[in-house]
Formats: structure tokens, C-alpha cells, sequence
């Protein structure tokens, strides 16, 4: 692995199903961030993660939860998807929480019908 | 409210010069940065300004006023490659990024 990687690239899903988007850097970077890009909108944090064991919710975190067990994973869960959550998320990490230039991973594209 | 405007869209010539605007008004100022996104693709870091003036690295250039709350790349030597989306973003008091919805650049011959 170099870099950031996430999983899956695209999906449909169901409203009302329960999805997880998986986030793993080989870096070691402190800080790791989830976003959303939409049509017409710049990107909007849902959640990060300044360490390892701590989360912290960003500008759109409702329906969302996030974990960070170890410095490497940082997955997003989306407990029962409903349509306003199609868009594309981005994993991103940084060298520390103080949000320095930010690593990005290739999306995933998730549209929930 | 945090916000980050940005032309929409621009078209410029290849081999010309294009400058890319970025005006902000954000709850405290902790550094301003540049990406650029290929369609379909990541962003990738550009440039960060954390002081008044200009950045040059390569044809790419950014400029930072604190005082006016401004910011622009400038693009020198335009290539095919360069069609993208330029994306301003400032980070906030609390440290973290607030984005613009960018700026499509198309270059065309």
C-alpha cells in the first residue's frame, strides 16, 4: 500500500441499509478526516480524527459515525442510508491534527436509491 | 457564517496565464491552500500561504492578502494538463479546513 486507500470504489445501496466505507493510510499520519463532495459544493467534513482513540464530528455529521482503533483504519459508517447521502466521500490523513496538507485517498462513489 | 467564494468556471488559452480569485471570510485564519482536482480524481495539495505575499513554485503561483481576505493562483505556461478544478480552502480557528466549491479551469488550444 502507498498512500491512502479506500474501499469500495462505487456501490448502490438501498435506503434504509446499514454501509461501511473503509479508510486505510500507510503513513502513520496522526490526523484522518471524511468528507463529502457534492455538485456545486466545496468539500464538507463529516468527521475526524486528530490520534488514534479520538474522534471528533465536523460540519455534516448527522447520520454518520466514525472510529479510529488504531493509527492506520479510519472507517465511516452510515447506520440506515437514506438518498441525501449519495455523493462521493474522500478519506483524507494529515501529519497532525493541526490540519496540515492533507493526503487524499480516490473516493468512493455512493448513491443509495 | 464561514464562507469561500470562487469564480465557478474559467476558460483560458494554452500557453497563456490565467489568475484563479479566492475571496474568504472564515472564524480566525490559520493558513490558506490550493488543490487541484482532476475530474473523477483526488485533490492534490498546490501551494499554502500563511503570510501576505506571493508563493512561486513553477509555473504556479499564490498570492495572500490577510487584510482583504483574498487569495489567487496564478497559472503561467498553460498546459492541456492543467484543465481541472482549482479548489481554495482556509483553515479555520478550530484548525480545520473550510473549502470552496472550486473553480473549473478548461484550457483550450
Amino acid at each position: 500500500i502507498a498512500g491512502i486507500t479506500q474501499a469500495p470504489t462505487s456501490q448502490i445501496l438501498a435506503a434504509g441499509r446499514r454501509m461501511t466505507l473503509r479508510c486505510t493510510q500507510d503513513m502513520r499520519h496522526n490526523a484522518m478526516y471524511w468528507y463529502r463532495q457534492d455538485l456545486g459544493l466545496g468539500l464538507r467534513l463529516i468527521h475526524y480524527s486528530n490520534t488514534a482513540g479520538t474522534t471528533g464530528k465536523g460540519e455534516v455529521p448527522d447520520g454518520y459515525s466514525v472510529s479510529r482503533a488504531n493509527t492506520d483504519d479510519f472507517p465511516l459508517t452510515l447506520a440506515s442510508a437514506v438518498p441525501s447521502q449519495t455523493s462521493v466521500y474522500f478519506c483524507a490523513s494529515s501529519d497532525s491534527g493541526d490540519a496540515d496538507e492533507q493526503f487524499f485517498g480516490p473516493g468512493t462513489r455512493l448513491t443509495v436509491l | 457564517g464561514q464562507n469561500i467564494d470562487q469564480p465557478t468556471e474559467m476558460t483560458a488559452t494554452e500557453g497563456a496565464i490565467v489568475q484563479i480569485n479566492c475571496t474568504y471570510q472564515t472564524s480566525g485564519f490559520n493558513g490558506l491552500f490550493w488543490y487541484q482536482q482532476h475530474a473523477g480524481e483526488a485533490p492534490t495539495f498546490l501551494s499554502y500561504n500563511v503570510l501576505d505575499g506571493l508563493e512561486e513554485k513553477g509555473r504556479f503561483s499564490s498570492f495572500l492578502s490577510r487584510s482583504k481576505g483574498y487569495s489567487y493562483l496564478l497559472l503561467k505556461e498553460l498546459q492541456m494538463k492543467d484543465s481541472a478544478s482549482y479548489l481554495c480552502a482556509v483553515r479555520d480557528s478550530n484548525y480545520q479546513l473550510i473549502w470552496g466549491a472550486g473553480t473549473k479551469l478548461i484550457i483550450k488550444p
